[in-house]
């Protein structure tokens, strides 16, 4: 079974548009860490974000915004006022305390932002 | 401070010829993980080395093998190559070996297999 969904395979949004991208997990785990990466064309996975289980608080960043919510089990990815830059697969990732340093990953979720 | 390094970059290769890739992590950074990249599978996790010693391993078959040297760097070997192993392969490194520490990747080596 897939430990990380990302249901939207591709986003197409206008420049300055805001979008979420959604990240579904599944762990029976009780210490946990979520974590989104960004991979622009060139290839490279960029770390953007780490959340644990134990801390349910949203955070901001810029035009980034993340939000986790244990009762749904979602770890969601909102940008706000997007830019071309933004264009990029976008991955949601789950480490567990049971598996250690091993990184589940999402499908990914191709974001395209039209100038 | 220097990024994840992989090389090589690009590599083409015949069915059932071996290859090594190489991965030198961030300074400092003591753990390796490995993963397959392609549009198939998604990313998938290889093995994790931390302090030379392999301590997870993925659901991959016997012929994908790494280690890892005393200064870190790492090496993945994939012997009697096939068709399927063509996948972008990344390596990440990470300061410690527990499941909380984000892991920082490098550009990947393209390995195509003819």
């Amino acid at each position: 079974a897939q430990k990380v969904t990302q249901a939207q395979t591709e986003i197409s949004v206008v420049e300055k548009e805001d979008v979420t991208l959604d990240c579904v997990y599944e762990t029976r785990d009780t210490t946990y860490y979520l974590f989104w990466y960004k991979q622009p064309p060139s290839g490279e996975l960029v770390f953007l974000i780490r959340r644990n289980s134990f801390d349910e608080q949203n955070e901001i960043s810029g035009r980034y915004s993340w939000n986790f919510q244990k009762s749904t089990s979602s770890f969601n990815f909102t940008i706000t006022a997007s830019q071309v830059v933004d264009s990029a697969v976008y991955f949601c990732a789950l480490s567990e305390a049971n598996t250690g340093n091993q990184f589940y990953f999402g499908t990914g979720t191709s974001l395209t932002v039209i100038p | 401070k220097a990024g994840v390094t992989q090389t090589p970059r690009y590599l083409i290769k015949t069915r059932g010829q071996q290859v090594t890739l190489s991965c030198s992590p961030i300074s400092g950074h003591r753990s390796v993980s490995w993963y397959q990249q392609t549009p198939g599978q998604g990313l998938q996790f290889l093995f994790e080395y931390f302090s030379e010693t392999q301590r997870n391993k993925g659901n991959f078959p016997g012929r994908f093998s790494g280690r890892q040297f005393s200064n870190s760097r790492s090496e993945m070997n994939v012997s009697t190559l096939e068709l399927g192993d063509s996948a972008l392969y990344l390596c990440a490194s990470s300061l410690g070996g527990g499941f909380s520490y984000e892991q920082y990747f490098g550009p990947g080596t393209r390995l195509t297999v003819t």
